[in-house]
């Protein structure tokens, strides 16, 4: 069964220095993998997805990712960190076969000013 | 841009009520899901619905919960009796035609209280 993991529930980073949120992933098939924002009291919003191509993905407010294959990671990157980026962050996959997306635990970022 | 739209924002109910949670999907959309988020928890997939009839669904969606697009522009999920562990946020979201690898697009969520 396809699964994310997404091992630190919180990452604080400086205001200005580059941000990185892990994803790593386990599927039996083609991976299609999304990242996801969560601001207090909304809902998710999407940020960037890697269907197939070019393994470095770019999205919204910024947002990059790169996918790697030999690691099974997808980790979600942003050269330099705003206050406003503080949020919770979900990865996620679709399920093989399904419209299901699996989500991970998430992590909540926190920009310090 | 447009967006999917849930009402409302929040309901409180009591135990053994009955719920009904709507979303207006984006308008050129044909595929439709619902997922839940239980406080702390992560996002919980529980069904997915394309030509008026469900695709799919999971473990959590017995029989219970049902879901129905009563017009064109609707879709609802609807709780029978509702039961404390019910409480969550439910979040609404929808897709268009490229198929498996069509981005999700969610709306803001209720927040669902069970007394």
């Amino acid at each position: 069964a396809q699964s994310v993991a997404q091992p630190e529930d919180q990452v604080n980073v400086a205001e200005g220095n580059p941000l990185t949120v892990k994803c790593t992933y386990s599927v039996s098939g083609n991976p299609y993998l999304f990242w996801y924002v969560q601001y207090p009291n909304r809902g998710l919003q999407f940020l960037l997805k890697y269907i197939t191509g070019d393994n470095l993905v770019k999205g919204s407010y910024g947002f990059e990712a790169e996918f790697n294959k030999s690691q099974t990671s997808f980790h979600l990157k942003k050269p330099s960190a705003l206050v406003s980026d503080s949020a919770l962050y979900f990865c996620a996959v679709r399920d093989e076969g399904t419209y299901k997306y699996i989500f991970g635990t998430g992590t909540r970022l926190k920009v310090l000013a | 841009e447009p967006e999917v739209t849930q009402t409302p924002s929040h309901q409180v109910t009591q135990m053994g009520q009955e719920v009904i949670l709507r979303c207006v999907p984006i308008s050129n959309h044909l595929y439709f899901y619902w997922y839940r988020q239980i406080l702390g928890q992560k996002v919980e997939f529980l069904v997915s619905f394309y030509n008026n009839e469900i695709s799919e669904k999971s473990e959590i969606f017995d029989d219970q919960f049902s879901v129905e697009r009563p017009d064109g522009s609707n879709f609802t999920l609807k709780i029978r009796s509702t039961k404390l562990e019910d409480s969550a946020m439910y979040f609404c979201a929808s897709s268009g035609l490229a198929g498996y690898t069509d981005t999700q697009y969610f709306g803001p969520g209720t927040r669902l209280t069970v007394l």
